[in-house]
């Protein structure tokens, strides 16, 4: 298997505000990493696909320049949500490709955002 | 589309019954996987199938999967209160270049009641 870590589990801020999401692979090289975002009792919507090195590219109906993502080095993939509002309240989710393969994804615990 | 669609939406069993979670897709795959997700928390990959397998077992898990009907079955025995949570379906288009990227439907969400 592999581990994925995310960092903070939770966030809370202010209307307006921006907000960063770590995603580490801790035992293992990404050079792909997907983020996700889930709302209440629904399930996890695809938000982007983080290459490192290079851009994300994003789902459509998805605002990049919202939701910024950097993916720097071959462990660390960020998600800054950028002056967030209500409406961006959710779980985020990261995942990444383990070392056996482009098939099995490796989830991390999740981020909950909420948002004043 | 390219998701799973998981069904039945709502699962209520007594521990020690088996569950049986079904998923539907709709085109051609290179693999399924099935995912466990805890209330609150990331996702637990449970099992891979490939295309050119009919099933496959994990513990108390065992998978199946039909591509003439383009269909795929998650049977749990045994059930017990801690797999209680909702579980996904994710069909693999990786050898049509999707870049990996998983599509995950609503999920089934099981409750098993001790």
């Amino acid at each position: 298997g592999a581990v994925v870590s995310q960092h903070p589990s939770w966030v809370i801020c202010k209307s307006g505000t921006s907000v960063k999401i770590e995603c580490r692979s801790l035992d293992f090289q990404a050079t792909t990493m997907f983020w996700y975002r889930q709302f209440p009792k629904q399930s996890l919507m695809l938000m982007a696909t983080s290459n490192e090195g290079s851009k994300a590219t994003y789902e459509q109906g998805v605002e990049k320049d919202k939701f910024l993502i950097n993916h720097a080095s071959l462990t660390l993939s960020t998600l800054t949500v950028t002056s967030a509002h209500p409406e961006d309240s959710s779980f985020y989710i990261c995942s990444a490709f383990g070392t056996s393969g482009r098939e099995t994804q490796y989830f991390g615990p999740g981020t909950r955002l909420l948002v004043l | 589309s390219q998701q799973g669609e998981e069904d039945p939406q709502a699962l209520s069993i007594q521990e020690g019954e088996n569950a049986t979670m079904n998923c539907s897709y709709k085109t051609s795959i290179n693999n399924l996987q099935w995912y466990r997700q805890n209330s609150g928390r990331g996702l637990v990959h449970l099992i891979l199938i490939r295309s050119n397998e009919r099933e496959k077992h994990s513990g108390r898990l065992r998978v199946t999967l039909d591509t003439s009907k383009k269909s795929s079955s998650l049977l749990i025995t045994a059930s017990r209160a801690a797999d209680t949570a909702s579980y996904f379906c994710a069909p693999g288009y990786e050898i049509y270049n999707q870049g990996g990227k998983l599509i995950f439907g609503q999920g089934t969400e099981l409750s098993v009641k001790p």
